[in-house]
Order: structure tokens, then C-alpha cells, then sequence
């Protein structure tokens, strides 16, 4: 089956370690989106990528990288995570951009906890 | 003006029961979306709407396009337990490929 793929679910970092978090995708989409979700709020768009074109959401810090060396994977870098980054990730993937090609489709999310 | 309302933030119904929630904007939309969210999981597309007054369903859920292109209602009919869970709404504004997510209603059913 088509899907999306996220490791590690869980991941635990020392605040402050760098942490990666990974995606990866079978439907073959041109954009991939990483968004943070924290507890029973909407998910927040981070950044997204349009094949090799990066996309950054203005307030999203600095803190936050990301690298898409191909069209099935996609990572989240957190450089120095603070205790405030502890959150779901999730990553979708849709089509294209506008109208029907516009359908995101999530992983099932990486939880992070800083200690 | 592109924000989400999204209501109500919570229910408790009975199984059996129907149930309706409801995204509002004062900004025209192209595209609404309905996605549901299991505990520990990623967003689910439930159902997709492209016109407006569009009424489309899935199983038990019926979701519709307003009529003003400002509005999207989810009805779930004879809830179940395994409908629990936080249901989102989505949208594209008319002047922009960005989707704007509710804030959720989460749904909790008694059997």
C-alpha cells in the first residue's frame, strides 16, 4: 500500500542534542510537509518542500532545518532542541499544490520528548 | 480573515447518537477538508470538497461546501465508540495554496 512512513514514533533527546527525524513516502508526491502539533492544538506547518524547492513558514525558527535529498525522503533537523520543541511531528505529502492535487496525506507522527 | 473557527471544541454524546460539527472563516475558501485524528496518530482524510454546496459522504459521515464558500459542516449519523477521536477541519484560501487547520472537536463517545 502507498503510504507514509515516519521514525523512529517515539524519540527521546537531551535538550540541547541534535535530533533527526525522518520520512519517507511510497505515493510518489512532489510536495513534502513537516509540521509540529502539540497537545490537542492543529497542526502547525513548519516548512514544505516542491520537489527540491524549499518552502519556510516565517515564523518558524531557526532552530528548525530541513533536508529533502530525494523524492521519497525527507528529514527534520533540530539543531539544539529546547523543552518548548517537545511535540508530535507529522509529515504529509500531497500531489501538487492547489485545488484537488492539494489532498495532504500524514504520517503517523514522531513524538519528541526533551529532557 | 483566513483563520479557522472551528465548533464546538468538545463533545460528549451517546452511542447511537448523530453528531455535527462545523469550520467557519470570513475569507472565501477553494478547497475544505475533513480529517480525523486517533490518539497518538497522524490526521486521517475522511473527505474532500471542491464546490460550493458540494454534499459529500462517507459512510456515516455526510460533509458539505457552503453555499458562501465561508463554511463546512461534518455530520457523523449513530455514533460509535471507534469514532472517537479529534476531528479537523482544513482549508485553502482563494488567493493561496497554504491550508489553514481548526483548532479540532474532539469527539468522545459513551457506549
Amino acid at each position: 500500500d502507498a503510504m507514509v512512513i515516519q521514525n523512529p514514533r517515539y524519540q527521546v533527546t537531551q535538550f540541547g542534542k541534535p535530533v533527526t527525524l525522518s520520512c519517507s513516502q511510497t505515493l510518489n508526491h512532489n510536495v513534502m510537509y513537516w509540521y509540529q502539533q502539540k497537545s490537542s492544538q492543529a497542526p502547525k506547518l513548519l516548512f514544505h518542500y516542491y520537489d527540491k524547492d524549499f518552502n519556510n513558514e516565517a515564523d518558524t525558527p531557526d532552530n528548525f532545518q530541513s533536508r529533502r535529498p530525494n523524492t521519497s525522503f525527507c528529514f527534520l533537523d533540530i539543531r539544539s532542541p529546547g523543552l518548548g520543541d517537545a511535540a508530535m511531528y507529522l509529515c504529509a505529502t500531497s500531489k501538487g499544490r492547489g485545488g484537488r492535487y492539494n489532498e495532504q496525506f500524514f504520517g503517523p507522527g514522531t513524538r519528541l520528548t526533551v529532557l | 480573515g483566513q483563520q479557522l473557527n472551528q465548533s464546538p471544541q468538545s463533545m460528549f454524546i451517546q452511542e447511537g447518537e448523530d453528531v455535527s460539527m462545523n469550520c467557519t472563516s470570513s475569507s472565501i475558501f477553494n478547497t475544505w477538508l475533513w480529517y480525523k485524528q486517533d490518539p497518538g496518530e497522524g490526521p486521517v482524510l475522511l473527505i474532500a470538497l471542491y464546490k460550493a454546496g458540494e454534499l459529500t459522504s462517507n459512510g456515516r459521515l455526510t460533509a458539505q461546501f457552503g453555499i458562501t464558500r465561508k463554511d463546512s459542516f461534518l455530520n457523523i449519523s449513530a455514533s460509535i465508540p471507534s469514532d472517537v477521536g479529534i476531528y479537523f477541519c482544513a482549508g485553502q484560501p482563494y488567493n493561496n495554496n497554504d491550508m489553514r487547520f481548526g483548532a479540532g472537536t474532539r469527539l468522545t463517545v459513551k457506549p
